[in-house]
């Protein structure tokens, strides 16, 4: 089946570092599309960004991530790391197989920016 | 727009105990999600039903979780005689098709459920 992985649990940045948060997935079929949702605390998890296009950089509020189907890779990347971003961030998998919508989710990856 | 409202936000129960988790998805949306969060395991799919339909249940516990959808304003999860392994929290999402592989997936801020 398909399956996310996000190989980092946590990460700890000093401000103004280059954030980058790693997703693979694996899926036996090619029109994947995959997205990134961030949950801060005490909110609800939101879509940050998301694509299906191969080899095309997506951008969202500071953060992009560029599909790339031939390592089977989404990895979320920030020039710059805020005090704001200290979030949880999920990559997801939308269901591929045309009988129906469900994401399947990477562990998470806890981000902390400190000063 | 409200969003995704689920209720209530706290619940504390004891082993053995039942719960009942509700979500009232957003209105004019098709689908209705269920995902359960864990430190330990991040987010894991539950349920979900299309336009009231179950459509895939693969991630539900099969002996104590129970889902419903039965008007298109609101979702019930079910959890019999739960066990402390069963504290997470549940999170309700909806979306406007549920169908496809690319629809956006609305998130509420979740149940969070403590058996003790």
């Amino acid at each position: 089946g398909d399956s996310v992985t996000q190989k980092e649990g946590l990460v700890t940045l000093t401000e103004g570092l280059p954030v980058m948060l790693n997703c693979t997935y694996q899926t036996i079929y090619s029109n994947a599309f995959l997205f990134w949702y961030v949950h801060y605390l005490n909110e609800s998890p939101r879509l940050l960004l998301k694509s299906s296009t191969d080899n095309k950089r997506t951008e969202h509020q500071g953060f992009h991530a560029t599909l790339h189907k031939s390592s089977s890779s989404f990895h979320l990347q920030k020039s710059s790391a805020q005090l704001s971003d200290s979030a949880l961030y999920y990559c997801a998998l939308g269901q591929n197989n045309n009988a129906g919508a469900k994401l399947t989710f990477g562990g998470g990856t806890r981000l902390t920016v400190r000063p | 727009n409200a969003g995704v409202i689920q209720t209530p936000r706290h619940k504390v129960t004891g082993k053995g105990q039942e719960a009942t988790l509700w979500c009232e998805p957003i209105s004019g949306h098709s689908a209705v999600f269920w995902y359960r969060q864990t430190i330990v395991q991040g987010l894991e799919f539950l349920t979900y039903f299309r336009n009231q339909a179950p459509i895939d249940d693969s991630g539900m516990p099969k002996e104590r979780f129970s889902a419903q959808m039965p008007n298109q304003s609101h979702s019930t999860l079910k959890i019999q005689s739960t066990q402390p392994q069963d504290s997470a929290v549940y999170l309700c999402a909806s979306s406007l098709e549920g169908w496809g592989n690319q629809d956006t997936q609305y998130f509420g801020p979740g149940t969070r459920l403590l058996v003790l």
